[in-house]
């Protein structure tokens, strides 16, 4: 079992709400990941980070923000809430070397009304 | 286009029997190849993972495949359990970038019945 948490693991919130989706990891790892999931699609990166003060975008577009002030710590914001930002939101941590392993936390169930 | 490819979309298979779940890439230049077990609302757990030179790789009752020339993989379930109704995930990585770029399928929905 990884030690990646992520709260909550269900959220239901009104369009225009500020949210921020918690993850966290005891595994020391630098490499950090948050990662949108549609039911029955794939996986898609919307952010990452190499290590604090690390942030970047990743393949899918997200009105999301995140930020890496500790290594343990990568939290995702959502500064309005809409809709269309229903979805699963998984967060993973890897150590970044060789063959990696990414290990993903639970996730959370946003679902925006 | 990098693209990862799974069939069947969904399986439904008696407790006790076998199956095998498909995965056809097209990612390039290839770095390794993995398999995910996801529950409903749980995040994926890795079964294997596959580089370039591996052919074969088994984790308790599953075993995984990598033909690199084809470009396809196969995961293999021995004795089914209900506890194997989940989604698998077929993950590509490649090597042409520092982060090591994961290419996901959609997954193959398996479905063991009693």
């Amino acid at each position: 079992e990884a030690d990646i948490y992520q709260t909550p693991r269900y959220l239901v919130i009104g369009t225009g709400k500020k949210i921020t989706l918690e993850c966290s990891q005891t595994m020391g790892h630098d490499k950090m990941y948050w990662y949108q999931q549609d039911p029955g699609m794939e996986l898609h990166l919307i952010h990452y980070s190499y290590g604090v003060n690390s942030t970047e975008k990743g393949d899918l577009s997200s009105e999301s923000t995140v930020s890496r002030i500790r290594t343990e710590h990568f939290p995702l914001t959502l500064e309005s809430a809409r809709p269309s930002h229903t979805s699963q939101y998984l967060c993973a941590s890897s150590t970044g070397t060789g063959a990696w392993e990414q290990y993903f936390g639970p996730g959370t169930r946003l679902t925006v009304t | 286009k990098n693209q990862v490819e799974q069939s069947p979309q969904s399986l439904i298979i008696l407790e006790g029997k076998n199956c095998t779940l498909q995965c056809n890439y097209t990612v390039s230049p290839f770095s390794n190849l993995r398999w995910y077990k996801q529950d409903t609302g749980r995040g994926p757990v890795s079964l294997t993972i596959m580089t370039f030179s591996e052919n074969t790789k088994s984790n308790r009752r599953y075993t995984a495949t990598l033909d690199a020339d084809t470009k396809q993989s196969s995961l293999h379930i021995t004795a089914s359990q209900l506890s194997d109704s989940a989604s698998y995930i077929c993950v590509v990585s490649d090597r042409g970038s520092t982060l090591g770029r994961l290419y996901f399928g959609r997954g193959t929905q398996l479905t063991v019945w009693p």
